[in-house]
């Protein structure tokens, strides 16, 4: 039992390079997030998606796009990086419907340096 | 003004302290979540609680919802206790969740 995974835990790209960050958790949780955080701020949420097949914006999408084809996987893709986009993110996952728990489940985070 | 306020933001402790760490809200919530990041990063959650007072080994949380005040304490402080910890409530029904900024705990031998 994994839990949620990340891939990559690393990697730089070039201003204007695109990427895809992928997650994948083995828990059955039907929501899944993305988060970015940056020295001095708290976790901030990128997107977020309740369940397979949606998806909705949270405080800081500009900049990405997310797809999520299957409950178990989700992924965060930048169209054209930039260096404000140098962070780490972490994906999560959380089932409501578990004793009305909201508790999350956080994979290991991926370092990212736009240069 | 944040909606999660911490503090303190930084916290030195000597072996064997006893230590506390506080959370405040200005919104309604249905939890709030407490949270430890080592220094490796990676998340893992703590407690969950909406009222009342938890307890986990030498963790406690607890939360005065009239007050909109929660605080995590530790007992019998360890090195290995040294993280940062994220206070995080779940805003009305919904299962997102508005963070703090965290508080770096460092725990000396």
């Amino acid at each position: 039992n994994a839990g949620v995974t990340q891939t990559p835990k690393f990697q730089v790209l070039k201003t204007g390079q695109s990427m895809t960050l992928q997650c994948a958790q083995d828990m059955n949780h039907n929501s899944m997030y993305w988060y970015r955080q940056d020295p001095g701020m708290g976790l901030r949420l990128i997107y977020y998606s309740a369940s397979e097949g949606t998806t909705d914006k949270g405080e800081v999408p500009n900049g990405y796009n997310v797809s999520r084809l299957n409950k178990r996987e989700f992924s965060l893709r930048l169209e054209s990086a930039a260096p404000s986009q140098t962070s780490v993110y972490f994906c999560a996952s959380s089932d409501r419907s578990l004793a009305a728990s909201y508790e999350q489940y956080f994979g290991p985070g991926t370092r990212l340096t736009v240069t | 003004k944040n909606e999660v306020e911490q503090s303190p933001q930084n916290l030195t402790a000597q072996e064997g302290e006893f230590i506390t760490i506080n959370c405040s809200y200005s919104v309604g919530i249905s939890a709030l979540h407490w949270l430890q990041q080592h220094p490796g990063g990676g998340i893992v959650s703590l407690f969950m609680l909406s009222s009342g007072k938890k307890k986990h080994g030498r963790l406690i949380a607890t939360i005065n919802i009239q007050e909109k005040h929660s605080s995590l304490h530790i007992t019998a402080s360890h090195p290995r206790d040294s993280a940062v910890y994220i206070c995080a409530v779940s805003v009305g029904g919904s299962e997102k969740l508005v963070f703090g900024k965290g508080t770096k705990l460092t725990v000396n031998p």
